[in-house]
């Protein structure tokens, strides 16, 4: 069965740190692969999208930045994290639906 | 350009009443739409999608071209249907992505 593992679940990072979040997925192959941002108040927002390994499409600009070192693994990053970074990072891969990983809460102190 | 908008962020209905959660939609073209659900402490989950012309936990939801809208409806609600609702919308080109609404959320009140 296809599933999708994100991690950590929880992460406080001070203001200028780096990120790495971590999604891999299970029992698929060439998924195409999302990160979503949801932020308080504003629901959710596309960040970047991957159909293939080393294939990285960004939806808004930002201080953040993701990569796909391997088929069914995607990481989003940042070399300095912003207090605007601060909020809850969703996983997701489709085939022909969504499903989406447990998501991250990143706090930026 | 794709956009979905749930207009309302906070609803709040007692037990038993009816329930509308409103979503409207942008979409050059025939739109392939979504109702996803999140639970206290659980992972975003598909509902029901309008293509299955489904009812899943009492919920329906129904396409109208004309408003550009896709309402989720339920006559009864239930203490249990308390959650975050995203209504979002499928872009057919490319990677499929999904374009989500703002989201609602929906308090039901014993």
């Amino acid at each position: 069965s296809q599933t999708i593992h994100q991690w950590p679940a929880t992460l406080v990072q001070p203001v200028g740190s780096p990120l790495s979040l971590e999604c891999t997925v299970e029992g698929t192959s060439n998924p195409n692969l999302y990160w979503y941002r949801q932020a308080a108040g504003r629901g959710l927002q596309l960040l970047f999208y991957s159909v293939g390994i080393g294939q990285i499409s960004s939806e808004v600009p930002q201080n953040l930045s993701a990569s796909r070192p391997q088929d069914r693994q995607f990481i989003l990053s940042s070399k300095k994290l912003l207090l605007s970074d601060s909020g809850f990072y969703l996983c997701a891969w489709s085939s022909y639906g969504y499903t989406f990983g447990s998501g991250t809460r990143l706090t930026v102190v | 350009a794709q956009r979905v908008t749930q207009p309302e962020k906070l609803l709040s209905v007692f037990k038993g009443a009816p329930v509308e959660l409103k979503c409207n939609y942008s979409y050059s073209g025939s739109p392939e739409l979504f109702w996803y659900v999140q639970y206290s402490r659980q992972r975003l989950q598909l509902l029901l999608r309008h293509i299955s012309r489904e009812s899943i936990k009492g919920f329906t939801a129904d396409l109208n071209k004309g408003e550009t809208s896709f309402h989720l409806k339920k006559p009864f609600a239930q203490e249990e249907d308390s959650a975050m609702y995203y209504c979002a919308l499928k872009d057919r080109q490319g990677a499929q992505k999904l374009v989500f609404g703002q989201g609602t959320r929906l308090t039901i009140n014993p």
